[in-house]
């Protein structure tokens, strides 16, 4: 059972939007930066987002991550079928003093 | 250019010990923390514990703890991760990420295979 709790999977078209939502409580994404990992099948996670809203270089602006409270939310725009992938949130628990993960999120695109 | 390279599979038997390596290259070592994460066949991301930058603190999953130890030798920048008593539940694919001061995993090692199996 994972700490923060995300949607098993979601789906959308290619060119559309999608959100992915991620829960936790007040001592870690309400206490702390949130980050969004991809990974493609086989290959090792991938930063997305971090400190909630901050892309690394190299990621494009189709992603975006907010905040509000505990919980937090990753969107994608204009969907291409290489974005297939699961994505995971991630935080610091300052009451566990551990990164928490979500369950992932599977991510397809029709 | 940034790099992060572990070192390669393992096989052990149960009750054995495992120590997988992670090296970075490409920017200053010892300004950045190192977590590993693993994840079993078809699960999601597990965090087991990290090494913090500058002082090296370390801090460990509950579940993990006296299990595992986190190190890392600035000389060769390198970090590492050694698991006891080893079972089939620990069979996984463990990740080196090196951690930056928000606890954001920038940059992630290319997974190492830990196969447990008599």
């Amino acid at each position: 059972q994972s700490v923060l709790t995300q949607p098993p999977s979601v789906s959308a078209a290619p060119g559309q939007k999608v959100t992915i939502s991620c829960s936790g409580s007040s001592s870690n994404i309400g206490d702390n930066y949130v980050s969004w990992y991809q990974q493609v099948p086989g290959a090792a996670p991938k930063l997305l987002i971090y400190e909630n809203n901050r892309r690394p270089s190299g990621i494009p602006d189709r992603f975006s991550g907010s905040k509000s409270g505990t919980s937090a939310t990753l969107g994608i725009t204009g969907l291409q079928t290489g974005d297939e992938a699961d994505f995971f949130c991630g935080t610091w628990d300052s009451s566990l003093t551990a990164v928490v993960f979500g369950g992932g999120t599977k991510l397809t695109v029709l | 250019q940034v790099h992060v390279v572990q070192s390669g599979p393992e096989v052990r038997k149960p009750g054995a010990s495992v120590k997988v390596s992670c090296k970075g290259s490409g920017y200053t070592f010892y300004e950045y923390g190192y977590s590993w994460v693993r994840q079993a066949p078809g699960q999601g991301l597990e965090w087991m514990g990290w090494i913090g930058y500058y002082n090296g603190n370390t801090d460990y999953a509950q579940r993990f703890q006296g299990r595992v130890t986190i190190t890392k030798d600035k000389s060769t920048n390198t970090a590492y991760m050694e698991l006891r008593t080893l079972t089939s539940d620990d069979t996984a694919v463990y990740y080196c990420a090196r951690t930056a001061a928000g606890k954001d995993l920038d940059f992630w090692g290319q997974g190492t295979l830990v196969t447990v199996s008599s």
